[in-house]
């Protein structure tokens, strides 16, 4: 158990939909991380927010926006959901000190 | 940050080492090489990292050559349950330590 919290674990929905995916990071841990891991683009970094504010910004897509609340969970919102949005999508947080992440079990969302 | 390259997968008997090499050639000098794995569509699972000197830790070795240029991760005693996709990431520091950037990996797998 990596103490990073996901939710949903699965999720079905068709194009066009929205979606929120949560996470909450491990205690004491001021950052978040979000990935996407599809099968074509393989791991990739998305967003990353430190205290509430966004720090870091990979390929995310226009359709995608996230952010952190004050107790620290993160929400991913997901909007005009694509057939190519299908993929799993993970959260992580980190100690600063060693660098090291630690991710959740991942939310994976299937678009029809 | 810098490219790794990796085999594309790996064979290893059980209770045998798992060496898993990885070329990083253009690695400078404040960047760190970290080894993830991930067992099949799990959150990524954080293993060691190093800078220059050899680690050790109660998971694996990471042995690093001189030039920095290439590393070694070592699974002393390999199980079933070391198979799995193993990441070699080379980063800076930074409060964005967490922004990592994931190859293809090397796909390890563990026989009976």
């Amino acid at each position: 158990d990596s103490g990073v919290t996901q939710t949903p674990k699965h999720l079905i929905t068709a194009t066009g939909q929205r979606v929120t995916l949560r996470c909450s990071p491990r205690s004491g841990d001021l950052s978040v991380y979000w990935y996407q891991q599809s099968l074509d683009q393989g791991l990739q970094f998305l967003i990353q927010y430190y205290n509430g504010e966004e720090r870091a910004k990979g390929n995310i897509l226009e359709r995608f926006s996230a952010q952190q609340f004050p107790d620290l969970h993160s929400e991913l919102n997901l909007s005009s959901l694509e057939l190519g949005d299908s993929a799993l999508y993970f959260c992580a947080s980190g100690e600063a000190g060693t660098g090291e992440l630690f991710f959740g079990e991942g939310s994976r969302l299937t678009v029809l | 940050d810098a490219k790794t390259t990796q085999p594309t997968s790996m064979d290893c008997a059980e209770g045998r080492a798992a060496n898993l090499p990885c070329n990083h050639s253009t690695i400078s000098g404040n960047e760190y090489v970290y080894w993830y794995r991930q067992i099949h569509s799990q959150g990524p699972q954080y293993i060691i990292h190093g800078l220059k000197n050899n680690e050790t830790n109660e998971m694996a070795s990471l042995i690093i050559t001189e030039d920095r240029k290439s590393s070694t991760l070592i699974l002393p005693h390999a199980t079933l349950r070391d198979t799995a996709v193993y990441y070699c990431i080379v980063r800076g520091g930074g409060t964005s330590y967490g922004k990592l950037t994931f190859g293809q990996g090397t796909i390890l797998t563990v026989h009976p």
